[in-house]
């Protein structure tokens, strides 16, 4: 198996609301990230879990919140949304080895709306 | 994390040949050179890494300069599947995009 799986596809959320966006793999990989990707931009490294604990916050805005429950899960826990977060946001894992050996998986993404 | 400069698109023609040029002047001896590839609609794709030697695998070709500051991916026959964006990454700590070449691909 070597996928990353992300729930749900699609989410319309208005800005009072709170949700979580879920991600899991079964490959093994002790790393997992989360991105941000508007349209026609590149993806946007938010933060990044290494052996289950957050190694990287790349200054993002309190209203995310990501959390790793255990080596094959990860959410990223969302509350009081602006128009301006709508994106697709991408889970990716890989393992975290030593030099950096090793690619990324990524999933389909969660397409996000705030209204 | 080590910067890369990509053209911003390309276009090729179907069944020919595409080298995908990546410049990376400023990398360090143990950064790793990926590339990955996203489709329309799609989570972004492992195409390949190297380190220092020209690496080949069934997707495509990584041919690596000997001072490794540019780094070119080749597709060997281009399809319209192969109609993309593709990111050349340095791997210092951890996966950062930089803008990426818009590949078309013409029939």
């Amino acid at each position: 198996d070597t996928e990353v799986t992300q729930t749900p596809k699609h989410l319309v959320m208005g800005m009072t609301n709170k949700k979580s966006l879920k991600c899991e793999q079964h490959m093994g990989h002790r790393a997992m990230y989360w991105y941000k990707q508007k349209a026609k931009k590149p993806p946007e490294l938010m933060f990044v879990y290494s052996y289950e604990k957050l190694s990287i916050n790349e200054s993002v805005p309190s209203r995310f919140s990501p959390e790793c429950p255990n080596s094959s899960l990860l959410n990223l826990h969302l509350h009081a949304l602006q128009p301006e977060d709508s994106a697709l946001y991408l889970c990716a894992s890989s393992q975290p080895i030593e030099g950096w050996n090793t690619e990324a998986f990524f999933g389909q993404g969660t397409r996000l709306t705030v209204v | 994390d080590a910067k890369t400069t990509q053209p911003n698109s390309m276009e090729s023609n179907e069944e020919e040949p595409v080298h995908l040029p990546c410049n990376h002047s400023t990398i360090s001896g143990t950064d790793y050179i990926h590339w990955y590839r996203q489709l329309p609609s799609q989570g972004p794709e492992y195409v390949i890494h190297g380190l220092t030697s020209n690496v080949n695998n069934r997707m495509a070709s990584l041919a690596i300069a000997e001072d490794r500051k540019s780094s070119t991916l080749i597709l060997h026959r281009a399809t319209l599947r192969d109609a993309a964006v593709y990111y050349c990454i340095l791997n210092g700590q951890n996966f950062v995009f930089g803008p990426g070449t818009r590949l078309s691909v013409l029939p």
